[in-house]
């Protein structure tokens, strides 16, 4: 079965700071690719996904994901973070031939201070 | 995007007891699936709500705990059953659009006391 990563639990940085979140994941096949946000009281968004082409997908909010294949990574990446970041962040993986069910990784806390 | 609306947002439950939680779509979709969030923890699928079939559960779930149904392209329940304070979890129904997007409902968060 698949798994997912996330090197980080606890993020903690100053506004303006630049934000990166590893994320790996265990499976040799072809693989969807998403980071989910969750706001403080808020449910589950999408900010950005991978299905295939560009391995640098650009989502909403100035965040960025570079899919490297030969690493199993989707790292998360945003130049300049706004406390209105702070949220936990989730990497998931859908397998294609496992019928769209997503594999989350633990998640990521973030924590911008003004 | 899709609008998810799930009964009850939250609820706070005598072991032993059952609760059955509603999920709504604003327009058919083909899949739903119902996920647990335990405190502090990431989101784990417990099953794939099928229209007009039973549920395909994961590893680790079975239905006697957590009967689900799926009686159209727009509604889920999911029962949790006899429960216990292990049960004290977010449950999030998600449905498919747009081909592999997933969306998410807002959850219903459950104490058992």
């Amino acid at each position: 079965a698949q798994s997912v990563s996330q090197h980080n639990h606890h993020v903690i940085l100053s506004e303006a700071a630049s934000l990166e979140l590893g994320c790996n994941y265990s499976y040799g096949g072809t693989v969807n690719l998403f980071w989910y946000v969750q706001y403080p009281g808020q449910h589950l968004q999408l900010l950005l996904k991978y299905f295939s082409g560009d391995p640098l997908v650009k989502g909403i909010k100035g965040f960025e994901a570079e899919f490297i294949k030969s690493k199993f990574s989707f790292n998360l990446r945003k130049p300049s973070v706004q406390w209105s970041d702070t949220a936990e962040y989730f990497c998931a993986v859908n397998v294609q031939a496992a019928g769209n069910k997503l594999t989350f990784g633990g998640g990521t806390r973030v924590l911008v201070k003004p | 995007s899709a609008v998810i609306s799930q009964k009850p947002s939250r609820d706070i439950c005598q072991r032993g007891t059952s609760l059955t939680i509603q999920c709504q779509v604003d327009s058919q979709v083909t899949m739903m699936f119902w996920y647990r969030q335990q405190p502090g923890q990431s989101l784990t699928l417990i099953a794939t709500a099928n229209q007009g079939s039973e549920a395909t559960y994961e590893s680790g779930f079975v239905i006697d705990k957590f009967p689900i149904s799926r009686p159209n392209l727009t509604f889920s329940t999911l029962t949790v059953s006899n429960m216990s304070p292990e049960d004290s979890s977010i449950y999030l129904c998600s449905v498919i659009r747009q081909g592999t997007e997933q969306f998410f409902g807002p959850g219903t968060r459950l104490t058992v006391l």
